[in-house]
């Protein structure tokens, strides 16, 4: 069964620091990781999505890496703003049952960017 | 905007009743998945449809169920409202195979409050 921890839960930052969240998962056997966006009471935005064969993903101030042996993803933002402050999940796409595949999801690490 | 619309935004129930909730995909997107956010959590994985059949349900019961037409629309049906249920239910829909490594594209969600 895949499982998908993200840390840390929270965190707390001033503007313009560089940060990494981090985000682990147990199964290997993935078809891609994505990284979303979520503010509050909202729906998901993606930013990246790394396939199983590729290593990274940069879009912006953004760069995502994947290390699918180790089981590990890290999103790298530069140069944090506020506008940055949201909840980020991971998701990976592993296959279900006989043809389908689903998202695992981790719980999210809650991002806030201090002015 | 990811093409993939949901309705109704917000929704209101009372314990015992039933309740759809409608979702858009894009066209030639014949794949669509349905999650479960409660409140500070990850999405959970419902069920998969495939070309109007499910391919995939997660740990969920029975009286959650689910349809896709083939005008690329599908609903996701709750019977027996519980108050567990109130959560934000967010479907995602993909290109190509169920199986396959396609991104998949969320809608805003649907909301729904059970009391």
């Amino acid at each position: 069964k895949q499982e998908v921890t993200q840390i840390p839960a929270a965190l707390s930052v001033p503007e313009g620091e560089n940060l990494v969240l981090n985000c682990s998962f147990t199964d290997s056997a993935i078809y891609n990781l994505q990284w979303f966006r979520q503010d509050p009471g909202k729906g998901l935005t993606s930013l990246l999505l790394i396939q199983s064969s590729q290593r990274e993903q940069t879009s912006g101030r953004l760069n995502a890496s994947l290390d699918k042996s180790s089981g590990r993803s890290t999103l790298y933002i530069a140069a944090s703003q506020p506008g940055d402050s949201a909840t980020y999940l991971c998701a990976v796409r592993t296959v279900w049952e006989t043809s389908g595949s689903r998202l695992t999801f981790g719980e999210g690490t809650q991002l806030t960017v201090n002015p | 905007e990811t093409g993939v619309t949901q309705s109704p935004t917000h929704l209101i129930k009372t314990r015992g009743q039933q309740v759809t909730l409608r979702c858009s995909s894009q066209s030639g997107h014949n794949t669509v998945s349905w999650y479960q956010q409660a409140l500070g959590q990850g999405p959970q994985f419902i069920f998969q449809y495939y070309r109007e059949e499910e391919n995939g349900r997660g740990n969920f019961p029975p009286r959650f169920s689910g349809l896709q037409f083939p005008n690329y629309s599908s609903e996701l049906n709750v019977n027996a409202l519980e108050l567990d249920d109130s959560a934000l239910y967010l479907c995602a829909s993909s290109p190509g195979l169920a199986g396959s490594s396609y991104e998949q594209y969320f809608g805003p969600g649907t909301r729904l409050t059970v009391t």
